[in-house]
């Protein structure tokens, strides 16, 4: 079974200048996370999908950042415009969906993006 | 409010030894807890989890880890460390809420020598 597909895993920008990942999650998975991971520490949540609905997207900065996932499979993630401090690593992860209410649910990350802004 | 604690930022131990990597958390109610474990340009990867039931989890490459509630913990273990487990290592932690998120430590980078 294929996992979560991320592309492009690599992109070099200049400031100020729009750029978007896309994520495939795994099928059959409802659940979508983006991530934003700087160097040495941990994820730390964009925005959660439940299918096609973003139920939490209160880290995402919204001035400049948007997602959107329709038809509740593929995602895109786009920064408009990018600015130095974006330089991160963007991840994707998927699960099967809420377990119990609660997030119990295992998350399988994709290979994720490594943006450097110039 | 939700928070997961690694104490160590690397953690050295030799080929074959006992390894421990520490974590410690606070969240409302029950809690869910999570080790992944990230390679050199790689997305983490699950090892085990912690929902419910037997406090000690076996998960991936031999791996275990045991909740304690009263010390709020859940350290990660392996009894015969390889040098192929020298990767980075990350906690986390959500609530059984619906509202709740899931929070991850900031990592620890474990280096087993040959």
């Amino acid at each position: 079974e294929a996992g979560v597909v991320q592309s492009p895993r690599y992109k070099i920008i200049e400031k100020k200048q729009p750029v978007a990942f896309w994520c495939n999650p795994i099928s059959g998975h409802n659940t979508l996370y983006w991530y934003l991971q700087n160097l040495g520490q941990g994820p730390e949540l964009l925005i959660r999908y439940e299918n096609e609905e973003a139920v939490d997207d209160s880290q995402l900065p919204k001035d400049r950042f948007s997602a959107e996932r329709l038809k509740g499979v593929d995602s895109t993630l786009k920064i408009q415009p990018a600015e130095l401090g974006d330089s991160a690593v963007y991840l994707c992860a998927s699960s099967l969906g809420a377990v119990a209410g609660g997030q119990g649910e295992t998350q399988y990350f994709g290979p994720g993006t490594r943006l450097l802004v110039l | 409010a939700q928070s997961v604690a690694q104490p160590e930022d690397q953690v050295n131990v030799a080929e074959g030894n006992p390894l421990t990597v520490k974590c410690t958390y606070s969240v409302s109610g029950n809690p869910y807890l999570f080790w992944y474990v990230q390679y050199p340009n790689r997305g983490l990867q699950f090892l085990l989890k912690y929902i419910t039931g037997d406090n000690l989890v076996k998960g991936s490459y031999g791996f275990e880890a045991e909740f304690n509630k009263s010390q709020t913990s859940f350290h990660l273990k392996k009894p015969s460390a390889l040098v192929s487990d020298s990767a980075l290592y990350f906690c986390a932690v959500s609530g059984a809420s619906s509202a709740s998120k899931i929070i991850f430590g900031s990592g620890t980078r474990l280096s087993i020598r040959p």
